[in-house]
Order: C-alpha cells, then structure tokens, then sequence
C-alpha cells in the first residue's frame, strides 16, 4: 500500500530556534500534501495544503510565515516551525495525496514537537 | 476548522461487545471517511462512503450515511481489544481536503 514517510518522529527544540519536518511519499507521487495539526485529546486542525510546484494555500488563522511550507517535488514536502515558541509544541501530520479524484489519504506518523 | 462533533467523546467496553460512534457535519459532502489513530501515530484509513451511499460494510465495520440529517454513524462489531483507539470521521468538500470530527476515543477492555 501507499506509504508516507514523516521525518523526525519526535524533535525537541529551544524557544527561537525553527524546526523542519520533511513528509515523503515513498511509492507514489503526491501532488498535494496537507499539514495537520493536534493538540493532546483533540482533533486534527487542517494548517495548509500543499501543491507541487506552488505556493501553498493556508487555512485561516494559520501564519503563513511562521510555518513555511515548501513542496519542491512529487515526493516531498517540508513544514518548517519559525522562531519556534512553547506554544508551538504540538503534535503535526501530514498525508499525501496522489492526484485531485477523491481518494483516501494517505498518513504520516506524526511529529511530537517540543519546544522548551 | 472542524466539520462537526462526534458523540460520544469516549467510549468504554468490553471486548465481543459492539461499539457505535456518531458523526455530524455542516455543510454539504462529496464523501465522508472514517479513519483511526492509534495514540501518538498517523491516522489509518477505515472506510469511505459517497454521498449517494446510505450504508457500506466493511469486514468488522459498518458505516451509514444519512445526508439528509448530515450525519454518519460507525458501528465496529465484536469488539476487540486491539480496536482501542481514537476514530475520526472527515469529509471531502472537493478533492482530497478533509476536515476532521472530534474524534471519538474508544477503549476496549479484555
């Protein structure tokens, strides 16, 4: 089946620094990528959704130069956390798409960030 | 921002006992997914049902849509304790950008 790769799994980081996760289809092309968001007992909160080639399209409220997303190619796609706060500690996901029919995502496992 | 609740928030049971989990939404779907996370991991597709669909069946699982009162329900028969997890229902507005429910955390005890 489909697999998404998301990398680190876990990141512990210092307030100020940014972090950057990289989300990878590994046996498909992915034209669209989506960047989630979830606190501990909540829902996922849609942040942005990535487009090959393009820039990315983010949901309300979400600052879009804080969290830099880049979508480089069919088979990566980068969300980095800048100047990163406590308040920034969550857990993100991101899934993979391959084409726009409707189909079901596919997951990344997630990455715990921590900012101290 | 999320579609729409799940009811119940929790749910605790035995195992061979059947679980349902409830789902509302908004606005109008083209289709509606159910998806499954184990705690601190990804979400794992469960099934998907399209808007002209009122019921699908998969293995263990039973899905039911009901467009006219914007609301699904999942039913996971003879439970077992490997099904505890949170589930989640998302619906497609067009492509594949869902936006998901409040989750539905189910506990399944031996």
């Amino acid at each position: 089946g489909a697999v998404v790769s998301q990398h680190p799994s876990w990141v512990i980081c210092k307030s100020g620094t940014s972090v950057k996760i990289e989300c990878r289809s590994l046996d498909f092309q992915a034209t669209t990528m989506f960047w989630y968001r979830q606190f501990p007992k909540q829902s996922l909160m849609l942040m942005a959704t990535s487009n090959e080639g393009s820039k990315a399209t983010y949901e309300q409220g979400v600052e879009k130069d804080k969290f830099l997303i880049n979508h480089a190619s069919l088979t990566l796609s980068t969300l980095t956390v800048t100047s990163a706060h406590p308040e920034d500690s969550s857990f993100y996901i991101c899934s993979a798409s391959p084409g726009q029919q409707i189909a079901p995502l596919h997951f990344g496992n997630g990455t715990r960030l921590t900012v101290t | 921002s999320q579609q729409g609740e799940e009811d119940p928030q929790a749910l605790s049971i035995q195992e061979g006992e059947n679980a349902t989990m409830n789902c509302s939404y908004k606005t109008s779907i083209n289709n509606l997914q159910w998806y499954r996370q184990n705690s601190g991991r990804g979400l794992v597709h469960l099934i998907l049902i399209r808007s002209n669909e009122r019921e699908k069946h998969s293995g263990r699982l039973r899905v039911t849509l009901d467009t006219s009162k914007k609301s699904s329900s999942l039913l996971i028969t003879a439970s077992r304790a490997a099904d505890t997890a949170s589930y989640f229902c998302a619906t497609a507005l067009r492509y594949n950008k869902l936006i998901f429910g409040a989750g539905t955390r189910l506990a399944v005890h031996p």
